[in-house]
């Protein structure tokens, strides 16, 4: 089945604990992207890939990293998380076509963090 | 930058009758939309996406939704409505780099 995998889907930390969180897809697609989402807010991208080694910023990035070591494979990592992360968070992946993204994405779960 | 608006935080309808849920784009020459729907607890499923082709677009579910470019808007519709159609909708532009930005979110409420 096509997918787009995240673990965990719930965590509680506290602040200042690093943690990571995974996101895998198995449809190989090019184009990766994290969102957070938040009451009233929607949306809103943090960061995005468009294939393995290159990533770039979104809208949010401050405060999170990510890697793309492997095509499927597209982790966000908090290094030191604080309770303004405490969010719903969405993977997101698709293909491209001629060089740039198709929109149409596809979503993982959703991961609900809280940084107490 | 490129925006968009849902004009509703809720719509509560009873089962049966019409859904109208508002979404208004910052204009551009050549928008990519789309309509996702969240339930509860789950993620986001695409239910249609507008592309430069036809103005009314027909998607999963019996939704559909006009392109109306004079107006910037991409308003969902459904004749009637279902209780599974509760859940929150998402409308949402397309960038040519690939991120999708999103309006505020429009939860419907169906009564029986």
């Amino acid at each position: 089945e096509a997918q787009v995998t995240q673990n965990p889907r719930y965590l509680i930390t506290v602040t200042g604990k690093k943690l990571t969180v995974t996101c895998s897809q198995n449809m190989n697609h090019e184009y990766m992207s994290w969102y957070r989402q938040d009451p009233g807010l929607g949306l809103r991208q943090i960061y995005y890939s468009m294939n393995v080694e290159v990533t770039d910023k979104g809208d949010v990035p401050e405060g999170y990293k990510v890697s793309r070591k492997e095509k499927r494979n597209f982790p966000l990592i908090l290094e030191s998380p604080s309770p303004n992360q405490t969010s719903l968070y969405f993977c997101a992946s698709s293909l491209l076509e001629r060089g740039r993204p198709y929109n149409e994405q596809f979503f993982g779960p959703g991961t609900r963090l809280t940084v107490l | 930058a490129q925006s968009v608006t849902q004009l509703d935080s809720h719509v509560s309808v009873s089962e049966g009758t019409p859904v109208l849920l508002r979404c208004n784009y910052s204009s551009s020459y050549s928008p990519s939309l789309f309509w996702y729907v969240q339930h509860p607890n789950k993620g986001l499923q695409l239910l249609l996406k507008y592309t430069s082709a036809a103005t009314l677009v027909k998607g999963i579910n019996g939704f559909e939704a006009e392109f109306k470019k004079s107006e910037t808007s991409f308003h969902l519709t459904k004749p009637s409505a279902h209780m599974s159609d509760a859940a929150e909708y998402f409308c949402a532009r397309g960038t040519s780099y690939g991120k999708l930005t999103f309006g505020q979110g429009t939860i419907l409420t169906v009564h029986p």
